[in-house]
């Protein structure tokens, strides 16, 4: 079936340790995007990819980095440099002609 | 002011009831909307979009755009206790870019 993977879908951290989020989509969409979700506060963008080997930082960039190395892969690293990262993070994508934005299951984070 | 208002509820209706959730946006070039349902500790799901003004039906859920008041809502007929999630609108800007609302939780009482 076509759709988002997002994996682990349950990660503990320590803090000081880097944690690399896993998003792969089959669904041949060149845009892919990283949110984190918050109760209260609705999604939040973290950094976008329009294209393979391209992407540009969201509204919260700081203290996280990502690669795009392939069209399918968007994986996401929460360095520890992010003061506050536990928290509900989403990978999406959409088509380049766009109109809608699909999600994966999301990733739960945890620092303890 | 947000680009996206959500009411945020909580939104409690009774089985069998007709829910009405709303958002309103400010940018008049948003051109596609759509619908989300988030259940707890998942992703959310595309449940309808719509292109410009007017309605949309799918079975039990109408989706409805007035452009001229920049507002949408989602129609739920004939709730079920399995509709209760939090509800979130979206709508689609230039350049592939995407605005939310916050979400509107619903739980439907049997």
């Amino acid at each position: 079936d076509g759709g988002i993977t997002q994996s682990p879908k349950y990660l503990f951290r320590k803090e000081g340790q880097n944690v690399t989020l896993s998003c792969e989509q089959n669904l041949n969409h060149d845009a892919m995007y990283w949110y984190r979700q918050d109760p209260g506060q609705g999604l939040r963008l973290i950094y976008y990819s329009q294209i393979v080997n391209d992407f540009q930082k969201g509204d919260i960039a700081e203290g996280y980095s990502v690669s795009r190395e392939k069209k399918e892969s968007f994986p996401l690293t929460v360095t520890s440099a992010q003061k506050n990262p536990t928290a509900f993070y989403l990978c999406a994508s959409s088509a380049r002609t766009g109109n809608t934005i699909y999600f994966g299951e999301g990733s739960w984070l945890t620092v303890v | 002011q947000k680009e996206v208002e959500q009411d945020p509820g909580p939104l409690s209706v009774p089985e069998g009831a007709i829910v009405s959730l709303n958002c309103t946006y400010s940018n008049s070039a948003f051109q596609y909307f759509m619908w989300y349902r988030q259940y707890s500790r998942k992703g959310p799901e595309l449940l309808m979009y719509t292109y410009s003004s007017g309605n949309k039906e799918d079975g039990r859920f109408t989706a409805q755009v007035d452009k001229s008041s920049k507002y949408i809502s989602l129609f739920i007929r004939d709730s079920q206790p399995s509709d209760s999630a939090t509800y979130l609108c979206a709508m689609e800007g230039s350049g592939n870019q995407f605005y939310f609302g916050t979400g509107t939780s619903l739980t439907v009482i049997p």
